[in-house]
Formats: C-alpha cells, structure tokens, sequence
C-alpha cells in the first residue's frame, strides 16, 4: 500500500511570514495526526482528527497553528504568523481508526527551518 | 496527561553486541507501546509493539519486554549490525484516543 505523503520536504521562511504543509494518509485510514518534532526530541501531538472532526487539538498553538480536513481525507497544517521556535519537522501520521491499539504510520515530514 | 521517559539518550556498541534502550510511563491506563526507529530524514517507522496483556515479545533479533506493575519496558536489540544505527523512541498509548506520547529518542551507533 502507498504510504502517508507529505508535501513539501523542506521549507525556509522569514519570520512572521505564512507557511501550508498537506498531508495525503494512507488509503482508508479515518484517523490522521499532526505531530511537531523539534530537532533532539520525540515527536509532540498537534492534532488528532478522525474523519473531517477534531479529536483532540490541546497541543495546538491556536493563535498562530491551524489545521483542516475537510472532506476526511487529506489535511493541511497552516502556521500565521511563524515563529523562529516554529522550527521542526512536522510529521504526519495515520491510522485505521481511533480504537486504542492501532500503530501509527508515519510519513517522511516536512522540515521547517524559520529564519 | 502520560510521561514517557527514555534512557539512554545515546548508546554506542561494538557490531554483534546487544542493545537495550529502556522506558518509563507514569499513567498506569496506557495499554500499547510501540517502539519506532528514525532513519535521517525519515519518518519514525515501527519496529516493533506490545500490548499491555503481553509480558514479552519477540521479532528476530529486537525483542521488547513489559512490566505493567513496575511501568516500565525495554527494547532489546541482539546480534547489532551497523544498519541498525538511528534513533529510537519508545511511546505509550492512553485511551480511547489512540492518542500516543513518544519518550525523547535514544541515538543508537553500532560500529563496525
């Protein structure tokens, strides 16, 4: 099976500016996260959806992080404005469904570098 | 909200050598626990997972072992080769979220 795409690899910004990752799950899967890695650490929750509705978006920064997926396949992630602590790979994941016990499946990220 | 401590935070060992990378968890609710490796400039990819009803479990040469009372897991990597240098990271699952918090990675280099 196809895996999770992200698009796009690598992104450089000023700060302040504005900057949109997409993510593409794997076929099928009703579950889709957000996660933020910053260089050194394991990867945090931003965003969980299932289907085209939030799950749960505590760790979200919601002043400045937004994120969609309206048609409950594919999903953006937007910063405005960035922030230099913005740095980090954003990784997209998903899965089957929400039940407890299902792993996660990981796309290779988009690495963010706000200068 | 579940904590996932993880040491240690780097670990270097001869080619044919053992690994273990172990992990702690602070919600006694958490039932899966997954174990993923990061290549450079990849995704994590799971290697290999056990759920909270599981004592031991065993995928070729990386086993990961449970022990519910004490919170705490371990990853065990045998017979290390040197494409099995990368990151590690342990993470736990709480809930009917599926929602799954990572420990801070453990960098393996296995020299040749």
């Amino acid at each position: 099976e196809a895996g999770v795409a992200q698009s796009p690899r690598y992104k450089i910004i000023e700060k302040r500016q504005s900057v949109a990752f997409w993510c593409n799950p794997i076929s099928g899967h009703a579950t889709l996260y957000w996660y933020q890695q910053i260089l050194g650490q394991g990867p945090k929750l931003l965003i969980q959806f299932q289907n085209n509705g939030v799950v749960d978006d505590s760790q979200l920064p919601k002043d400045r992080f937004s994120a969609e997926r309206l048609k409950g396949v594919d999903s953006t992630l937007k910063i405005q404005p960035a922030k230099l602590e913005d740095s980090a790979v954003y990784l997209c994941a998903s899965s089957l469904d929400l039940r407890p016990n299902y792993g996660y499946t990981f796309g290779s990220g988009t690495r963010l570098t706000v200068v | 909200g579940e904590n996932v401590e993880q040491h240690p935070s780097t670990l270097s060992v001869q080619e044919g050598d053992s690994a273990v990378i172990k992990c702690t968890y602070s919600d006694s609710a958490s039932n899966y626990f997954p174990w993923y490796k990061q290549e450079l400039g990849k995704g994590p990819q799971l290697i290999i997972d056990i759920r909270s009803n599981v004592g031991e479990k065993k995928d070729q040469r990386i086993a990961v072992t449970l022990n519910k009372t004490a919170k705490h897991f371990s990853l065990h990597i045998t017979e290390t080769q040197p494409e099995d240098s990368a990151v590690y990271f342990c993470a736990a699952i709480v809930g009917y979220n599926n929602d799954m918090r990572f420990g801070a990675g453990t960098r393996l280099t296995v020299k040749p």
